[in-house]
Formats: C-alpha cells, structure tokens, sequence
C-alpha cells in the first residue's frame, strides 16, 4: 500500500455532464499528479500540483481542471463528459523539492474507474 | 503521446521460467523506471535507473539500460504466478517531473 488513496473507486456518468475525482496524497508529500489510462494503453499524464499551483500539463483540454489544497490532497475536474473519458484516473503523489525535479518516485493511488455512457 | 515501446506486448511463461521485457524510448532521460499494474489498478513502482547506471539489481529485478539505443529491459528471475501483472517503463520529462509511460507488456505466469 502506497498510503495514497483516491475516491469514489467506481463512477459512471453520462455524455455532458460534470465530474469530480479526490485524491489524498501519501503523508509528507507536497505534488500530485494525474494520469488518465484508457483501456489497454499506458498512462497520460494530465496535470501535476506542487504547492497547490499547476506545475505542468499533459496534452488535455481545458475542461479537465484541478486543485490542490494547504493539506496537499488534490481534485481532479472534468467537465462536459465525452465517451472518450471513459479510463482509469490515477493519482501519483511525491515529494518534490528544487534541483531533485524527476528524480522522485510518484506513489500511485488505486484510481478511479470512470464511465461514461 | 507515448514516450517508449515496450516489447513484448504479452508475455506468457511458467512458473519457475524468467521474463525478459525491452523497452525503447525517444527523447534523452536522467532516468527510466519501470512500473507493475495488477489487474487495472494502481502502479506500483519497481526499480529506478539513472542515465549514468548501466545495470541495477533488486530483488528478483535486474534492469538495465542502454543510453546510446536508448533502451531498458528489465528481467524478473524464478518467475511466480504473483508476477502476473502489466509491466511499464516509464521516464520524467520537463520541469514537472511528467512521467510519460510506455505501452506495456502484459506478462501472464502459469503454474
């Protein structure tokens, strides 16, 4: 167990509407990642949170949004749901400091299982 | 985008037998990892390797990594049914430690 937890573990949702994905990071950590994997392929990485500000972005659309907040647990938003959505959502929390930028290993939650009819 | 390949896709061996999986990548690294994903759930990291390391050992892991074909594979010794699982390389691009992952091999073990 990586101590990073994410809920709900299952949602399905229809075409247009709105979703959000909770993620509580492992004790200590201060970044978050989010990943989105579509079924049989490796994860994309969406947006990473160090300090509670956006620190990079994957190739997503604006809908996709997120926070993170002082206790460094993070939301993940996704608006105006598309078939496409439908993935697995995972989050990677680390410990990230100046100078040591990649060299930290993420902690993987279970993810969040997403459909979206 | 995906940042390496991995080959095999699948993999199927016995119990006992070792798995070898190749993995090739793009862009220059300071380092590869490689990942094992049960079932379609979460990650879990297995083994990091810097871009100045030619081989790391850990465990029943041995992987190595060759910069100039920028390539990594990583061998799983005395395989067990417990290794079943998807395997990825994966390497940190950019200031936001972004890991870009492969494709996988999904790597069965019999008894």
């Amino acid at each position: 167990e990586t101590g990073v937890t994410q809920s709900p573990t299952h949602l399905i949702k229809t075409r247009g509407q709105q979703v959000t994905l909770r993620c509580s990071s492992q004790s200590g950590h201060n970044t978050v990642s989010w990943y989105q994997q579509a079924l049989g392929q490796g994860p994309q990485f969406i947006f990473q949170y160090y300090r509670e500000e956006e620190n990079g972005r994957g190739n997503f659309p604006p809908r996709f949004s997120g926070l993170q907040f002082p206790n460094y647990s993070s939301e993940l938003n996704v608006n105006a749901l598309e078939l496409d959505d439908s993935a697995l959502y995972l989050c990677a929390s680390s410990l990230a400091s100046v100078g040591t930028s990649g060299q930290e290993t993420q902690y993987f939650g279970p993810g969040t299982r997403l459909l979206v009819l | 985008s995906q940042q390496g390949e991995e080959d095999p896709q699948a993999l199927s061996i016995q119990e006992g037998e070792n798995a070898t999986m190749n993995c090739s990548y793009k862009t220059s690294i300071n380092n590869l990892q490689w990942y094992r994903q049960n079932s379609g759930r979460g990650l879990v990291h297995l083994i990091l390797i810097r871009s100045n390391e030619r081989e790391k050992h850990s465990g029943r892991l041995r992987v190595t990594l060759d910069t100039s074909k920028k390539s990594s594979s990583l061998l799983i010794t005395a395989s067990r049914a417990a290794d079943t699982a998807s395997y990825f390389c994966a390497t940190p691009t950019g200031t936001a430690s972004k890991l870009t992952f492969g494709t996988g091999t999904r790597l069965q073990v019999t008894l």
